[in-house]
C-alpha cells in the first residue's frame, strides 16, 4: 500500500537553529515523486521542495533541503536557520502513478514551533 | 495567489442539508483534486478529475460527489451533512502535461464548512 508516515507530531527549535523534519514512505513504484509544504496558521498550503525518485542529488531550495535515502524511502526535510516565520504545520506528500493519471498522498504532518 | 480559486471560503450549514462547494483550477491546468482536512489532520484525498474525466478516487463517502465541468471548473457535492463533515475542504490543480512536470500540487485557499 502506498503510505505516507510523519511520526514526530510536533517539533520545537530555536530561533537560527537547524531542524530536521522526518518522512518516510512505501510504494512499489519506480517512478514517484516526493514534496513538502507548508501550512502557516492561516490554512494555505505552501509547495516548498520535491525531489523525483531518480534524481540522484538532494534537492535545495533557499533554506531548505530535503535529505533524500531512496534505500531507507526517507524523505527528511531540513530547514536551516529557522526563523520564527517557519512556526507551521509541515506534510510530506508522494505522488505516484495511478490508473489515468497521479494521486499525490499526505503524511499526518509535523507541527513545528520556533522559539525565539 | 496560487490562481486556484475556491468559494465560498466559509460555510456554515445544519446536519441533513446538502452544499456545493466549487473550485477554479490555475489557467492551463487540466487536473483538479479534492482533498478534506478535518481538525489538526493531514489532508484526506477525496477524487481526481483530469480534462472532465474522473481519474481517482480517494476515501471519498458516497453522501460526497463531484464533477468537473467543460470550462475546467470542479464542484463538490457533499448531502446529508453530519457533524463530522465539518473541515476545511481543499481544492487543487496540476499541469496540464502527464509528464514532465514535477507535478507539484497549487491549493486554493480552501473551504471551511461548519455543520451544527
Amino acid at each position: 500500500a502506498q503510505k505516507i508516515t510523519q511520526t514526530q507530531p510536533g517539533m520545537f527549535v530555536q530561533e537560527k537553529e537547524a531542524v530536521t523534519l522526518d518522512c518516510t514512505y512505501d510504494t512499489s513504484d519506480q517512478s514517484y515523486g516526493l514534496f513538502w509544504y507548508k501550512q502557516p496558521s492561516s490554512g494555505e498550503m505552501i509547495f516548498l521542495i520535491y525531489q523525483g525518485s531518480y534524481d540522484e542529488q538532494n534537492a535545495t531550495e533557499g533554506r531548505y533541503s530535503l535529505n533524500f535515502q531512496k534505500a531507507r524511502k526517507s524523505a527528511n526535510l531540513v530547514i536551516s536557520a529557522s526563523q520564527l516565520g517557519d512556526s507551521a504545520m509541515y506534510f510530506c506528500a508522494m505522488r505516484v502513478m495511478n490508473t489515468g493519471g497521479f494521486k499525490t498522498i499526505f503524511g499526518a504532518g509535523t507541527r513545528l514551533f520556533v522559539k525565539a | 495567489d496560487s490562481g486556484v480559486t475556491q468559494t465560498p471560503k466559509h460555510l456554515i450549514t445544519a446536519t441533513g442539508q446538502r452544499v456545493t462547494l466549487r473550485c477554479s483550477p490555475r489557467s492551463g491546468d487540466l487536473s483538479v483534486y479534492w482533498y478534506q482536512q478535518s481538525l489538526d489532520q493531514g489532508l484526506q484525498f477525496l477524487i481526481q478529475y483530469y480534462n472532465g474525466e474522473e481519474r481517482a478516487k480517494g476515501n471519498i463517502l458516497e453522501r460526497f460527489s463531484a464533477q468537473q465541468f467543460p470550462d475546467l471548473h470542479s464542484e463538490l457535492n457533499l448531502s446529508s451533512l453530519e457533524l463530522g463533515d465539518s473541515a476545511l475542504y481543499f481544492c487543487a490543480s496540476s499541469g496540464g502535461s502527464r509528464t514532465g512536470a514535477i507535478g507539484e500540487l497549487f491549493f486554493g485557499e480552501g473551504s471551511r464548512l461548519t455543520v451544527l
